[in-house]
């Protein structure tokens, strides 16, 4: 069964540093987004993605954060600087429509990133 | 802001039982929800959904009732399996928006 990989798995980082967390996205999917879950708290909605450009943010996705896609396989989540608050679970989803149809989108495994 | 609640953090079910987890939304704009289901170190599995236009949906041993007047919606597990423990999460969206809108989740403990 198609999976959305999410590297790496636990990235610990410094206050004000740089971040990029990577997603290969399901081959046949659009429609790419980010979430995340600090600890003991709700999944968020960050961003969503298509044709090449951000279709949707939350309040979340302020200055600190961007998305790309490089290439062909690759979607990227940047934190300029990070802060404490930014430590929680990333995940990375895909979708094969824009209408979530039946099966909603597929989800990676996460990314927990841990900022000292 | 609690747009999509699921009050009950735990539950817990001897094997062979329904399981039965609630939700309860206060966006009468939602129109698509969704359950979902996490285990550990994974990220959320997509399990059942239902549109604003029926009040039932089943597949297997997976139900979900839809009481748009409540804003209340259930999913039931018939029976359950220790392989059903795991966090469930309840999503909601509106219109063509691609964002979920995700509850807090129940951690449901199914007991051999």
């Amino acid at each position: 069964e198609p999976e959305v990989t999410q590297t790496p798995s636990h990235q610990v980082t410094q206050m004000g540093q740089e971040v990029i967390l990577r997603c290969v996205p399901i081959s046949n999917h659009l429609y790419f987004y980010w979430y995340r879950q600090i600890l003991g708290q709700k999944v968020e909605f960050l961003v969503s993605f298509y044709n090449n450009e951000i279709s949707e943010k939350s309040e979340i996705f302020d200055d600190q954060f961007s998305v790309e896609r490089p290439d062909g396989s690759n979607f990227t989540l940047k934190i300029r600087s990070t802060k404490l608050e930014d430590s929680a679970m990333y995940f990375c989803a895909s979708s094969e429509s824009g209408v979530l149809g039946v099966y909603g989108y597929t989800f990676g495994s996460g990314t927990r990133l841990t900022v000292v | 802001d609690q747009q999509v609640k699921q009050n009950s953090p735990s539950l817990s079910v001897q094997e062979g039982r329904i399981s039965i987890l609630n939700c309860d939304y206060t966006n009468s704009m939602f129109d698509y929800f969704l359950w979902y289901k996490k285990y550990p170190a994974e990220g959320p599995t997509f399990l059942i959904s239902i549109s604003s236009i029926k009040d039932k949906n089943e597949d297997g041993r997976f139900t979900v009732f839809l009481n748009k007047s409540a804003k209340h919606l259930s999913l039931h597990i018939v029976p359950s399996q220790p392989g059903d423990s795991a966090v469930y999460f309840c999503a909601a969206k509106t219109g063509s928006a691609r964002q979920l809108t995700f509850g807090s989740g129940t951690q449901l403990t199914v007991l051999p």
